[in-house]
């Protein structure tokens, strides 16, 4: 129940494309969804996030829709660039510990090519 | 304003030999979090600290592995007598002392453990 699914696997789009990922959880507890960027030999970075009483959430070019009745949620990216190129992680957590404890999806590695 | 430091970046040890890796929070952080990422996989959760405290360490695995965050000085994660399956990049988070923002979660850069 503490699992989060996450796909694809890996995505390539071209630059200008709109890719999409997508993250399936089981815990209804959960109320805290962020997204994390991740580049090569870096730390992850947090990148937006969205709690389950919005259906989406903007932040420059990306955009994270969330579905309570599926249990789902989302990252798209408008305009990609080859700069996004990176590892994107989606998780979840729950309660006063929001954020403490992650539970993170598998990632999925994105390129954009020029 | 330095971000949440960790070293060694690459620490390489033989089987059975003990590892640790250091981690100090950003400026005005008390809470450290622990996470280890195998290969191709997610971050997975270890064990969350405050000063001298441990407050959840369920995601530790029972043996060899130990965590402290002492008054004075970084966080500490102990592996004793490593074994390849330990091979990982180790990645510590920290947070300011009340985390009721979960976007002040800040990570630093990991620690890629390599047990030959």
């Amino acid at each position: 129940q503490q699992q989060v699914k996450q796909s694809p696997q890996s995505l390539i789009v071209q630059k200008g494309g709109i890719p999409i990922i997508n993250c399936a959880y089981e815990n209804t507890a959960f109320d805290y969804f962020p997204w994390y960027q991740q580049f090569p030999g870096k730390g992850p970075a947090l990148l937006i996030a969205i709690r389950p009483d919005v259906s989406e959430k903007k932040e420059g070019r990306f955009t994270i829709s969330f579905n309570k009745s599926a249990k789902q949620f989302s990252l798209h990216i408008m305009d990609s660039q080859p700069g996004d190129s990176a590892t994107y992680f989606c998780a979840a957590s729950r309660g006063e510990t929001s954020g403490s404890r992650l539970t993170f999806g598998e990632g999925t590695q994105l390129t954009v090519n020029p | 304003n330095a971000g949440v430091m960790q070293n060694p970046r690459h620490l390489v040890r033989r089987r059975g030999q003990e590892a640790r890796l250091r981690c100090s929070p950003m400026k005005g952080h008390s809470h450290v979090y622990w996470y280890r990422q195998l290969p191709e996989e997610g971050l997975k959760f270890m064990v969350y600290l405050q000063k001298e405290n441990i407050i959840d360490e369920s995601g530790m695995p029972k043996e060899r592995f130990s965590a402290e965050f002492p008054k004075e000085g970084p966080s500490i994660l102990r592996i004793q007598q490593v074994v390849r399956g330990d091979s990982a990049a180790y990645f510590c988070a920290s947070s300011p002392q009340i985390l009721d923002f979960p976007e002040k979660l800040f990570f630093g850069s990991g620690t890629q453990l390599s047990v030959l």
